[in-house]
């Protein structure tokens, strides 16, 4: 079983709408969550981190739930510079970072 | 730019030859990783580095694959008698002391094998 799990999409939202991600791990004791966006045949970057009392970036909502062991991702008021992939991370400690296969969200105008 | 760098950005070889790519972090980051990202998938961890120190490694990498890290400055990444399975794009990340979690990726290379 993976360690982190995503639906890859694609979503096509158009422009102003609200979308949402949701990515699932199966080890109970992952400790540090993250989301990193990559945009096409470019390196990952970090977007947010993702705190066990939720956490907003402007636009962007991260939260957790540990009790069923997943992390979401809001984003508000798309933008056509949101189109990219989101990447789910997460620690289980130590130095080990696993990575879902990502979602593919594409903002039409 | 005082980004990650990695050298080649593209590399093609013939199967059975060796490769060695270079990466370059963030001066002031103690931490590397190395990560294989094939298409349609997320990057894979293969090795982290705490200075020069390698601390971990994923059953991911075979005895063909060799990371190093002099000094605890820029790293290199060998294979080995490639395969053509080892066709993917290789990410280099650093990150600082004070904030682990904050990996910042390299352009990668992009290694094809034929």
């Amino acid at each position: 079983r993976k360690e982190v799990e995503q639906d890859p999409g694609p979503f096509n939202v158009p422009e102003g709408a609200t979308v949402a991600f949701n990515c699932t791990y199966s080890n109970s004791a992952s400790q540090s969550f993250f989301w990193y966006r990559q945009d096409c045949r470019k390196e990952p970057k970090l977007l947010m981190s993702v705190y066990s009392s939720g956490n907003e970036d402007g636009r962007f909502t991260a939260q957790l739930n540990r009790a069923s062991q997943y992390i979401s991702l809001l984003i508000r008021d798309s933008k056509l510079s949101d189109s990219a992939t989101y990447l789910c991370v997460v620690n289980i400690g130590g130095n080990q970072f696993y990575f879902g296969t990502g979602t593919s969200l594409t903002v039409i105008p | 730019d005082t980004g990650v760098s990695q050298d080649p950005r593209h590399k093609i070889t013939k199967r059975g030859q060796n490769v060695t790519f270079r990466c370059d972090p963030i001066s002031e980051h103690n931490r590397l990783y190395w990560y294989r990202q094939t298409l349609g998938q997320g990057p894979e961890f293969l090795t982290y580095f705490q200075n020069e120190a390698q601390l971990e490694k994923s059953r991911l990498l075979s005895d063909r694959f060799s990371a190093e890290r002099p000094k605890g400055s820029f790293s290199t990444l060998e294979i080995q008698r490639t395969e053509q399975g080892d066709s993917a794009m290789y990410l280099c990340a650093s990150s600082p002391q004070r904030a682990f979690y904050e990996q910042y990726f390299g352009p990668g290379t992009r290694l094809t094998v034929t």
